[in-house]
């Protein structure tokens, strides 16, 4: 498997202009997870799914922030309107339950965002 | 990934010497944790992990302990080489799968 792949690996736009992260988890995960890297705040879950539902999205900072989970192969997480202080590494991961006992989340390589 | 920060503290060890890495933990319902290392431009990579219903675990020349009573996690590494400079981040998981990263601590070998 190749792992979880994130597209694109960089972004630069100007804000107010709209930005789609695109995510595909690794072959029958179940879980996805979105996460933003920044100096000042280090990672922060923005929000996960399981088996394609959002469980929980109280990490989500604004209304500008959406995500989406069409299916078990592809997710994406939306900024509209950026905003310069959006700019962060955004990842992407995704693990397996395995019954009862929790797994490892496996990271993709993440989108480096720059909104100008 | 930008894993650095102004505030990360950071742990300067000798090559070949080991290394402890502490982190604390908040949620004393949490029953799974992780160690990930991330390196400059990638995203986090899994080291070891333990569940709380065990004290330590081992993995290659690294070691987990876990003390439930003070909520405290630390992770070992044995021989440090210079391959193990990175941020290292401590994660837990309560109900509902949710991950927890704690704030990183960097780790810088020194030849």
């Amino acid at each position: 498997d190749a792992g979880v792949i994130q597209s694109p690996r960089h972004e630069v736009t100007e804000m107010g202009q709209e930005v789609t992260l695109r995510c595909k988890p690794i072959s029958g995960h179940d879980y996805l997870f979105w996460y933003r890297q920044t100096m000042m705040r280090g990672l922060e879950l923005l929000i996960y799914f399981n088996n394609n539902v959002p469980i929980d999205d109280s990490g989500m900072p604004e209304d500008r922030f959406s995500a989406k989970m069409p299916n078990a192969s592809f997710s994406t997480l939306k900024i509209q309107p950026s905003e310069p202080r959006d700019s962060a590494v955004y990842f992407c991961a995704s693990s397996l339950a395995k019954g009862l006992l929790n797994t490892e989340a496996f990271f993709g390589q993440g989108t480096r965002l720059t909104v100008v | 990934g930008e894993s650095v920060g102004l505030h990360l503290p950071t742990l300067s060890v000798q090559e070949g010497d080991n290394s402890i890495i502490n982190c604390a933990y908040s949620n004393s319902a949490s029953d799974y944790f992780i160690w990930y290392k991330q390196e400059s431009g990638k995203g986090p990579q899994f080291i070891i992990d333990i569940r709380s219903n065990m004290d330590k675990r081992q993995g290659q020349r690294v070691t987990v302990l876990l003390n439930k009573t003070v909520k405290h996690l630390s992770l070992q590494i044995a021989a440090t080489q210079p391959g193990d400079s990175a941020v290292y981040f401590c994660a837990e998981k309560a109900a509902g799968n949710k991950l927890t990263f704690g704030g990183g601590t960097r780790v810088l070998v020194k030849p």
